[in-house]
């Protein structure tokens, strides 16, 4: 079965430093998506991307934040100065045409010390 | 705006006892509604869902129907596992929009 690839599965760093999470949608999808979800609370819409443009973003997703899919396959997410309140889980997801076809990749655990 | 209301948890059970977990959504139009898993240190998988009014999803003995008249989409399970022990999460979405998620249920079966 496809699946959405997320790497690193963990990440740890400094406060104030860049961080990119990369993520390998589904070859045949259109639309991407970062979530996150701060431990223990709910999961959190980030961003939508189709058409190699951003279609939705959150309050959350400030200046500090910004995505890319640079090379038709890889789509990231890259956080320009990381806050200790950045730290969680943050998932990519992608999906086809239709409103059942969300895939979620396994996560990227972030820990900005 | 569009929310979805989850039960509190941990739910707690015994092996073999019957699931409920309750969820309710307020939203214009006719989303989809879905339930996600998250097991122990993993991420989050489709468990179910369903696409229009009187619909039931169903996976792995779960089931949840979707029910327009009480903007409602409650999970059950007729006879629990240890092995389900996990946070469930109730969602809502339109066609190419992003998923509104509950706040997450915490389920834990004991033997």
């Amino acid at each position: 079965e496809p699946e959405v690839t997320q790497t690193p599965s963990h990440q740890v760093t400094q406060m104030g430093q860049e961080v990119i999470l990369r993520c390998v949608p589904i070859s045949n999808h259109l639309y991407f998506y970062w979530y996150r979800q701060i431990l223990g609370q709910k999961v959190e819409f980030l961003v939508s991307f189709y058409n190699n443009e951003i279609s939705e973003k959150s309050e959350i997703f400030d200046d500090q934040f910004s995505v890319e899919r640079p090379d038709g396959s890889n789509f990231t997410l890259k956080i320009r100065s990381t806050k200790l309140e950045d730290s969680a889980m943050y998932f990519c997801a992608s999906r086809g045409q239709g409103n059942y076809g969300y895939t979620f990749g396994s996560g990227t655990r972030l820990t900005v010390v | 705006g569009n929310s979805v209301t989850q039960m509190e948890g941990p739910v707690t059970l015994s092996e073999e006892a019957f699931l409920t977990i309750n969820c309710t959504y307020t939203a214009t139009g006719y989303p989809s509604l879905f339930w996600y898993v998250q097991y122990p240190g993993e991420g989050l998988q489709l468990l179910l869902k369903a696409t229009k009014a009187d619909d039931k999803g169903s996976n792995k003995g779960f089931e949840a129907t979707y029910r327009k008249e009480t903007t409602s989409f409650h999970l059950e399970k007729g006879s629990v596992q240890v092995s389900d022990s996990a946070v469930y999460f109730c969602a809502l979405g339109y066609n190419t929009d992003k998923l509104i998620f509950g706040t997450g249920t915490r389920l834990q079966v004991f033997p």
